[in-house]
């Protein structure tokens, strides 16, 4: 099956700096990459996807971008906010078998004012 | 228009009770997931619906979790004679299409969840 590995478990970042989240995949078949934002309290909310035919996709301050060669993708956030502050989970979806996405154990991004 | 809502919030158990969680999908919804969430964890896949249909129940960790959806709208997740290790966040999500379709990139939209305490 598909193993995300996610990375880091902790990011803590000023206001106004860049963050980036890393996860990397096993299963070559997956094609969806979607990152959640988990607020406290709240289910994972879906904040951009990108599919394995786009190599970057970018909406407004998050960026994703997707490496298929070495099966890895990124989450980029710039002019971070302290609203930005959530726990981050990636995840992949393969299209042979199982439909189901697997996610990464997420990243405690902390933005300090 | 309403989200996806879960109940109760919050649940405390005595080990070996048994417990019913309830998951209301967005209206016209066809996909359901239940997943577990750990604490410190992504959530992981329990069980999948479509309308009515129980597709995949790959994911439930023992035969003590039993979900049904029986309209094909609401569903309730069930855990019999609970454990210690039962304890986490049991989320629930929905979804338009048919999520099992390879050509399907449908979002998920999720519930907050259910926190499960077993004492």
């Amino acid at each position: 099956g598909e193993n995300v590995e996610q990375h880091p478990s902790t990011l803590s970042v000023q206001e106004g700096d860049s963050a980036v989240i890393k996860c990397t995949y096993s299963d070559s078949a997956s094609n969806y990459f979607p990152w959640y934002k988990q607020e406290l309290g709240k289910g994972p909310q879906l904040i951009i996807d990108i599919r394995s035919n786009v190599g970057e996709k970018k909406d407004q301050r998050i960026a994703v971008t997707l490496n298929k060669t070495a099966k890895h993708f990124s989450l980029h956030i710039t002019e971070t906010q302290p609203e930005d502050s959530a726990v981050y989970f990636c995840a992949a979806r393969a299209s042979g078998g199982s439909y189901i996405p697997t996610f990464g154990r997420g990243t405690s991004l902390i933005v300090h004012p | 228009g309403a989200g996806v809502s879960q109940s109760p919030r919050y649940k405390v158990a005595k080990r070996g009770q048994d417990v019913a969680l309830r998951c209301d999908p967005i209206s016209g919804h066809v996909s359901l997931f239940w997943y577990q969430q750990a604490l410190g964890q992504g959530p992981e896949f329990l069980t999948y619906f479509q309308n009515e249909a129980q597709l995949d129940k790959s994911g439930l960790p023992s035969d003590r979790f039993f979900a049904e959806r029986p309209e094909g709208s609401v569903s309730t997740l069930k855990i019999q004679r609970t454990q210690q290790e039962d304890s986490a966040v049991y989320l629930c999500a929905s979804s338009h299409r048919d999520s099992g379709s390879p050509r399907s990139y449908n979002e998920q939209f999720f519930g907050p969840g259910t926190r499960l305490t077993v004492l």
